[in-house]
């Protein structure tokens, strides 16, 4: 089967440090991905990780441990403009993603 | 360069009438799929795409049917609606999603609000 989990909502304080977690367990698995979704927006890619390791992008970095089955994106120096949702989504090496619930984040003043 | 577009942004259907949701890309990308959103449950697969002539079933097909006769069209039929698929409605292509080397992130279009009433 496929399953994934990730923490309904989060709140963080803007210039802090929010790290979002994610779990699965899918019957392949050719990488991870992490979307950003505004409310009443499309999602948007953000991160794309396939080895073991930590992938920087800016404020926003994605890391991934296969043998664990485990992933989270880190978010720094978090702006208002970071309030979404958070989407992980793995590519199961079946010609079809499958998306965790995704996680809302809210940056306060 | 217009991405995925999908029409139209928002439609409201009486129970057991039948529509079709467009969907198009422009980056000439083999894969496209059809998602609903719903709250709480993310992003749900209806059925989806690897090229032309190929279509297959996700995780909540039923209801639902799809055709892939061009690579930039990839429109859902929603045969006789039904209240239970008030819904937000997502379109997405990507490059491919059956490499063998690498995987390839989606491009997501607006979405279609739908409501059965």
């Amino acid at each position: 089967g496929q399953n994934i989990d990730q923490p309904t909502e989060m709140t963080a304080t803007e210039g802090a440090i929010v790290q979002i977690n994610c779990t699965y367990q899918t019957s392949g698995f050719n990488g991870l991905f992490w979307y950003q979704q505004h409310a009443g927006e499309a999602p948007t890619f953000l991160s794309y990780n396939v080895l073991d390791g930590l992938e920087e992008k800016g404020r926003f970095s994605s890391f991934l441990s296969r043998s664990k089955g485990y992933s989270y994106l880190l978010l720094k120096e978090l702006q208002m403009k970071d309030s979404a949702s958070y989407l992980c989504a793995v590519d199961n090496y079946g010609q079809n993603f499958v998306f965790g619930p995704g996680t809302r984040l809210s940056v306060l003043p | 360069n217009a991405g995925v577009t999908q029409t139209p942004k928002f439609q409201v259907l009486k129970t057991g009438q039948s529509m079709t949701l467009q969907c198009a890309q422009d980056m000439n990308h083999e894969y496209m799929s059809w998602y609903r959103q719903d709250p709480g449950m993310g992003l749900r697969l209806i059925h989806y795409s690897v090229g032309a002539g190929i279509t297959d079933q996700g995780e909540v097909p039923n209801g639902y049917n799809v055709s892939r006769s061009t690579t930039e069209d990839f429109p859902l039929r929603l045969l006789s609606a039904a209240p239970s698929q008030t819904s937000v409605y997502f379109c997405a292509s990507s490059y491919s999603a059956t490499g063998a080397i690498s995987s390839y992130e989606q491009y997501f279009g607006p979405g279609t609000r739908l409501t059965v009433t």
